[in-house]
């Protein structure tokens, strides 16, 4: 199976500030990379898929890059309903492992 | 819109089988596959198993000796059942639409639509 890594496993950040986040695979799963955004007592909302196609509606201040196994959850001018959590999962095979979670924080 | 409503007994006793379902609303319920996905309370999201409206099946290495996903054509439902539940059974369970996207020669797929969620608690 192949293993999703992500880091930081935390991070504090303020409004305005750039925040990545970062997500490596065991092996190669060349773009099929996608990332979630959590909020306390909701089911996660897609962000980016393919690596880095924005899902309806997300705004253009997140964006995804990377191939292979090294993929990177940008954010800028982070806004305060970005405070979330934020999980990157592989679907170039199943099982569609999920990263462990990236939690934003408020400094 | 697409929705999916869930539905399922929420406390199970140690060594049941857990079972929910989940319920598709306002879009196609065949061409795609339908994931389930589990969150322990504090935890991160676990991917548990997938399948198609025909029935075709792929499951977590970890659960595949004790789950069972179906689905009714007929109702457009998807279907969980976990057996010999222990406490580390607890969790939020969600259901999930996989949509595909293909381009450069490749397809790969994401999940964008999810249900509500269910908590589920094993204790006796």
């Amino acid at each position: 199976d192949i293993l999703m890594t992500q880091s930081p496993s935390s991070l504090s950040a303020s409004v305005g500030d750039r925040v990545t986040i970062t997500c490596r695979a065991s092996q190669s799963i060349r773009t099929s990379l996608n990332w979630y955004q959590q909020k306390p007592g909701k089911a996660p909302n897609l962000l980016i898929y393919g690596e880095s196609t924005l899902h309806t509606g997300v705004p253009s201040r997140f964006s995804g890059s990377g191939s292979g196994t090294e993929f990177t959850l940008t954010i800028s001018n982070l806004q305060p309903e970005d405070f979330a959590t934020y999980y990157c999962q592989q679907s170039f095979e199943a099982p569609g492992a999920f990263g462990q979670g990236t939690k934003v924080e408020l400094k | 819109q697409v929705q999916l409503q869930q539905w399922g007994a929420g406390l199970v006793q140690p060594s049941e089988t857990l079972s929910l379902t989940c319920a598709v609303y306002g879009g196609s319920f065949s061409g795609y596959y339908w994931t389930w996905i589990r969150q322990p309370p504090g935890k991160g999201l676990e991917w548990m198993g997938e399948i198609n409206d025909s029935g075709s099946a792929s499951y977590s290495s970890s659960l595949k000796s004790r789950l069972t996903l179906s689905v009714d054509r007929s109702q457009n439902h998807v279907s969980v059942s976990l057996t010999s539940v222990t406490a580390a059974d607890t969790a939020i369970y969600f259901c999930a639409r996989e949509s595909a996207y293909c381009a450069g020669g490749g397809c790969s797929t994401h999940l964008d639509f999810w249900g509500q969620g269910a908590l589920v608690t094993v204790s006796s």
